[in-house]
């Protein structure tokens, strides 16, 4: 049972324009949302988080939006530049599991950003 | 600089044939992960250790093993290693558990087993 999924396996966008990708979750338990990024042949890499208790995070080129009723969070770049070509993935937790918020990951976008 | 180190980034081993994968952090943090990620599937969480308690995933075979001698280090062993082991394995660091944590990773060691 996949709590965290990630339908679009790979999207494609032009240079200069946004990305939009989107991650669902079915546990309402969840109340910490995270973005990760990876390159080939290296490990996840942290991209920008947001607390259930907002509905929007900035960063930069980097926006995360939260709509709990939904149980749905989107990451939007932009403008996209070839080098955010990587696979990203989305992650959850819960702060009150009693394992202590492990995190739980969707299966990841691929995204191609052509020059 | 490198927060999270892995070693090695690849390693080859026999059907069989004991491995050990380590894991060092400069963080300091009190939380050490070991995921295993096969293909472009999402990171599976195996054990944790929270200082020097460890914590099994219901699901992780008996087949791994892992190790904390100080705060720096973490070894993933895999006793007999089948072909169904060859994955990336990832380490991953928390300054704790609870509240909002954001985990590091490091670059990962694939394993392939022959």
């Amino acid at each position: 049972d996949q709590q965290v999924k990630q339908n679009s396996p790979s999207l494609s966008v032009q240079e200069g324009r946004i990305s939009i990708l989107n991650c669902d979750y079915t546990n309402s338990m969840f109340d910490y949302f995270l973005w990760y990024k990876k390159y080939p042949a290296e490990g996840p890499t942290f991209l920008i988080s947001i607390s259930s208790i907002k509905d929007k995070n900035e960063d930069g080129r980097f926006t995360v939006f939260l709509n709990k009723s939904a149980k749905h969070l989107s990451l939007h770049i932009v403008p996209s530049q070839p080098g955010d070509s990587a696979v990203y993935f989305c992650a959850a937790s819960a702060s009150t599991f009693n394992a202590g918020n492990m995190l739980t990951f969707g299966g990841g976008t691929r995204l191609m950003v052509k020059p | 600089d490198a927060m999270v180190i892995q070693n090695p980034r690849y390693q080859v081993t026999q059907f069989g044939k004991p491995v050990t994968l380590s894991c060092s952090q400069t963080l300091n943090h009190n939380v050490m992960y070991w995921y295993q990620q096969k293909s472009s599937q999402a990171p599976k969480l195996l054990f944790h250790y929270y200082d020097k308690d460890f914590n099994n995933e219901a699901d992780t075979p008996d087949n791994f093993q892992s190790r904390r001698p100080n705060t720096s280090f973490c070894f993933l062993d895999i006793r007999s290693p089948g072909l169904g082991d060859a994955a990336m394995y990832l380490c991953a660091t928390s300054k704790r558990l609870g509240g909002k944590n954001i985990q590091y990773f490091g670059a990962g060691t694939r394993l392939s087993v022959l």
